[in-house]
């Protein structure tokens, strides 16, 4: 089945600056790849996803890129702000959401101010 | 997007006992998936539940342990059977959004049970 590895486990920047999260797949079928945030107590919210048929797709301060032939997608925020603080998991499905989702193990995401 | 409600939202449930967990959707759907989310872990998928008939399982998962209904396209229950400390976990419902586009997948707020 699919696995998913993500890193880092915990990335600490300064408010302003960039975070870069990167996951990497084994299922060359894969084609949804979701990022989720999710605040303590909380459940897991979509801030981005990409499909299989594009490279890269932004939202304002987010971006993700996809390279499907090294099989690996990264997440990027761009002028962190305290509130971008939580806990950021990768996930790829190859059903295009439809077979469920396999999740990495997430990025502890620490804004220091 | 899709509004989706789990209740509940806590509980501290004894050992050997069961209890089960409902998810109600705003919105039809045709994808609804459970999660299970141990202390300080990622997001591991119990099963598929299909409307009108027998849950789909992951490895790992089996249906008398988490026995699974679905009865329209709105609404699932799973029930977390003879639970143990082990069983402590949220547990997340899960649908594929249509009304945007397709496969987009939303997550409820979760079900955080303690077990005692």
């Amino acid at each position: 089945g699919e696995n998913v590895e993500q890193h880092p486990s915990t990335l600490s920047v300064q408010e302003g600056d960039s975070a870069v999260i990167k996951c990497t797949y084994s299922d060359s079928a894969s084609n949804y790849f979701p990022w989720y945030k999710q605040e303590l107590g909380k459940g897991p919210q979509l801030i981005i996803d990409i499909r299989s048929n594009v490279g890269e797709k932004k939202d304002q301060r987010i971006a993700v890129t996809l390279n499907k032939t090294a099989k690996h997608f990264s997440l990027h925020i761009t002028e962190t702000q305290p509130e971008d603080s939580a806990v950021y998991f990768c996930a790829a499905s190859t059903g295009g959401g439809a077979d469920g989702l396999t999740f990495g193990k997430g990025t502890h995401l620490i804004i220091q101010p | 997007s899709a509004v989706i409600s789990q209740k509940p939202s806590r509980d501290i449930c004894q050992r050997g006992t069961s209890l089960t967990i409902q998810c109600q959707v705003d919105s039809q759907v045709t994808m609804m998936f459970w999660y299970r989310q141990q202390p300080g872990q990622s997001l591991t998928l119990i099963a598929t539940a299909n409307q009108g008939s027998e849950a789909t399982y992951e490895s790992g998962f089996v249906i008398d342990k988490f026995p699974i209904s679905r009865p329209n396209l709105t609404f699932s229950t799973l029930t977390v059977s003879n639970m143990s400390p082990e069983d402590s976990s949220i547990y997340l419902c899960s649908v594929e959004d249509l009304s945007l586009r397709r496969d987009t997948i939303y997550f409820g707020e979760g079900s955080w049970l303690t077990v005692v």
